[in-house]
């Protein structure tokens, strides 16, 4: 059964700095990964979807990249804002039709 | 973009009746639905997996007879929580998508509480 980490589990940073949050799974092949960010009492919200062979996707201020191989995909945020302030989930698609999600980065942005 | 509509976003009701979720796509065919459980502080739980015209995937330890799935068109999915009992309080949310490729979009969640 596919695994998918998160860490760190909590970030708290300044306004303006940039940042990563880390996703790990454990079975390599997979059929795409997806980034959401959920808001407290939210449902979630698509940020970036990735497919197995793609190496990366960029949408504004968000760039997500995967590394199949290794089991690792990364979001980077440049320029936080305190508007990013929630928890971003990883989802895994194995099958294109199970997800398995991360426990999320609860994201703290400070003005 | 593509818009997952839920509803209702919360609902109270007594123990021993009966509550029904609604999922929609409004602005694409889903011919795969999703229902998540979350509890605080926690991830998502799958429960099912719905398609178009066909009876409900449920996952390892989740009631098919308590947790009623119909997914009888390609916008719409519903969740019913029958009988429901206070230990099925919770945060409810659904997700859609178009193909296998396509992403996934969620609902804004449905709060049950049952007293």
């Amino acid at each position: 059964k596919q695994e998918v980490t998160q860490i760190p589990a909590a970030l708290s940073v300044p306004e303006g700095e940039n940042l990563v949050l880390n996703c790990s799974f454990t079975d390599s092949a997979i059929y795409n990964l997806q980034w959401f960010r959920q808001d407290p009492g939210k449902g979630l919200t698509s940020l970036l979807l990735i497919q197995s062979s793609q190496r990366e996707q960029t949408s504004g201020r968000l760039n997500a990249s995967l590394d199949k191989s290794s089991g690792r995909s990364t979001l980077y945020i440049a320029a936080s804002q305190p508007g990013d302030s929630a928890t971003y989930l990883c989802a895994v698609s194995s099958t294109g039709n199970q997800f398995y999600f991360g426990t999320g980065t609860s994201l703290t942005v400070i003005p | 973009g593509a818009v997952v509509s839920q509803h209702p976003s919360w609902v109270i009701c007594k123990s021993g009746t009966s509550v029904k979720i609604e999922c929609r796509s409004l602005d694409f065919q889903a011919t795969t639905m999703f229902w998540y459980r979350q509890f605080p502080k926690q991830s998502l739980m799958l429960m099912a997996t719905s398609n178009e015209g066909s009876k409900a995937t449920y996952e390892q330890g989740v009631e098919k007879d308590k947790f009623l799935i119909n997914h009888a068109s390609l916008t719409l999915s519903t969740l019913t929580v029958t009988s429901a009992h206070p230990e099925d309080s919770s945060f409810y949310i659904c997700s859609a998508r178009g193909g296998a490729s396509s992403p996934l979009h969620f609902g804004n969640g449905t709060r049950l509480t049952v007293t």
